[in-house]
């Protein structure tokens, strides 16, 4: 079945550290998406970052990065030089064949002063 | 260029009631997504629209249902409401549906729906 895991419910870190979020996935598709986005307090998703299954290349935007495994269905999500403003809900997601998007639990970061 | 609205952010219903959750996606965008999430369940996809036609639908009783209009505007309607549809219900929209997966969902502030 596919699925996205999460396996970090929270995480602390000392501002202007990097962190570094974890999410697999299962599927059997070729062809997906993953995506992050970053849920504030005030509820809105906020987009991060992308990364298509045929990319070679790791995505970037920005302070943010997609540490892209293939083989092992990996895709990590790294924040360098943490502000206290990245203090949020994360969440992974895939998009699958057939459109449909799923997502992780999500983890809930929290950037300490 | 807005971004994705959604009317009302907040709602009280009791239960048994219905309730109409309206998203107005970016300019252009075609798709709209919508999906409610719960602390306990997380996001779960409900159901996408493209082109005034459904596309894919999540695991959710027949009581929701949606429609999207020709300007792309899309409204979630909730019917017979229960404790548990108590939740942030939030609207994706993208310009295109699909595309090899490449395509980014932009997401409203969301509406935040109580059932009493």
């Amino acid at each position: 079945a596919q699925k996205i895991t999460q396996t970090q419910p929270g995480m602390f870190v000392q501002e202007k550290e990097a962190v570094t979020l974890d999410c697999t996935y299962d599927t059997s598709d070729q062809s997906y998406g993953l995506f992050w986005y970053k849920q504030p307090s005030s509820g809105e998703m906020i987009f991060l970052i992308y990364q298509g299954s045929y990319d070679e290349q790791n995505a970037t935007e920005g302070r943010y990065s997609l540490n892209f495994q293939k083989a092992r269905k990996s895709a990590n999500l790294v924040i360098s030089a943490s502000q206290l403003g990245d203090s949020a809900m994360y969440f992974c997601a895939m998009r699958m064949k057939g459109d449909k998007i799923i997502f992780g639990k999500g983890t809930r970061l929290h950037i300490l002063p | 260029k807005a971004g994705v609205t959604q009317t009302p952010r907040y709602l009280i219903k009791t239960r048994g009631q219905q309730v109409t959750l309206s998203c107005s996606p970016i300019s252009g965008h075609r798709s709209v997504s919508w999906y409610q999430q719960t602390p306990g369940q997380g996001l779960q996809f409900l159901f996408e629209y493209f082109s005034e036609t459904q596309r894919n639908k999540g695991n959710f009783p027949g009581r929701f249902s949606g429609r999207q209009f020709s300007n792309s505007r899309s409204e979630m309607n909730v019917s017979t409401l229960e404790l548990g549809d108590s939740a942030l219900y939030l609207c994706a929209s993208s310009l295109i549906s699909g595309a090899g997966g490449q395509e980014t969902q932009y997401f409203g502030p969301g509406t935040r729906l109580l059932v009493l």
